[in-house]
């Protein structure tokens, strides 16, 4: 149990355009899904935390503007990076959550050229 | 944002060694979490702990929740090859049922020699 999913596993793509990441809980219902963020050699951050049928709440220092997330149902969460650019590439990994504890997702791997 | 202090920061050791790994904060969590994470994957859940001084084992591993909750350890006995990767300790907030964002530790890279 507790499986989490997230499409695509990679993505290249060319500066200025905008990139859809998917996060499915597969088999159970998530109350609240977080989006963290990882470079390379470095540990995950906190990006965002959504909740079902309501705004995300934004950790200091992300644009909420830029990184759009969108929770419809409780088993999907979705991360749009607009207007990427080079500096966004990074390891893109949700969790969901039934209360407690948090479970991850494979992650995303976003290239921006 | 906060990061956990975590070490040590990489381990070289010996198959069949102990390993043991810790995490300590400058303020209070109520939950602690440690996962392990390979290369170009999310990371997994190894144990949770929600009350202070609490101690479990999951197999070869056992976690404990620091009494003051600001740190809490990690250890691994008996370490074998499927081991290797990258451990992170990670602190909650809130307790039991709550839905708050995680607080990782920097990792620790544990490293494997036959």
């Amino acid at each position: 149990g507790a499986v989490v999913s997230q499409h695509p596993s990679r993505v290249i793509c060319k500066s200025g355009t905008s990139v859809k990441i998917e996060c499915r809980s597969l088999d159970f219902q998530a109350t609240t899904m977080f989006w963290y963020r990882q470079f390379p050699k470095q540990s995950l951050m906190l990006m965002a935390t959504s909740n079902e049928g309501s705004k995300a709440t934004y950790e200091q220092g992300v644009e909420k503007d830029k990184f759009l997330i969108n929770h419809a149902s409780l088993t999907l969460s979705t991360l749009t990076v607009t207007s990427a650019h080079p500096e966004d590439s990074s390891f893109y990994i949700c969790s969901a959550s039934l209360g407690n504890p948090q479970y991850f997702g494979p992650g995303t791997r976003l290239t921006v050229l | 944002g906060q990061q956990l202090n975590q070490s040590p920061q990489s381990m070289f050791i010996q198959e069949g060694e102990d390993v043991s790994m810790n995490c300590t904060s400058s303020s209070i969590f109520n939950t602690w979490l440690w996962y392990k994470q390979d290369p170009g994957e999310g990371p997994v859940l190894l144990i949770a702990l929600y009350k202070a001084g609490e101690l479990t084992s999951n197999g070869r591993l056992t976690a404990q929740f620091g009494i003051t909750r600001k740190d809490s350890f990690l250890n691994i006995s008996a370490s074998i090859p499927s081991d290797v990767g990258i451990y992170f300790c990670a602190g909650q907030l809130s307790s039991g049922g709550g839905a708050d964002g995680l607080t990782f530790g920097k990792g620790t890279h544990l490293i494997i020699q036959p």
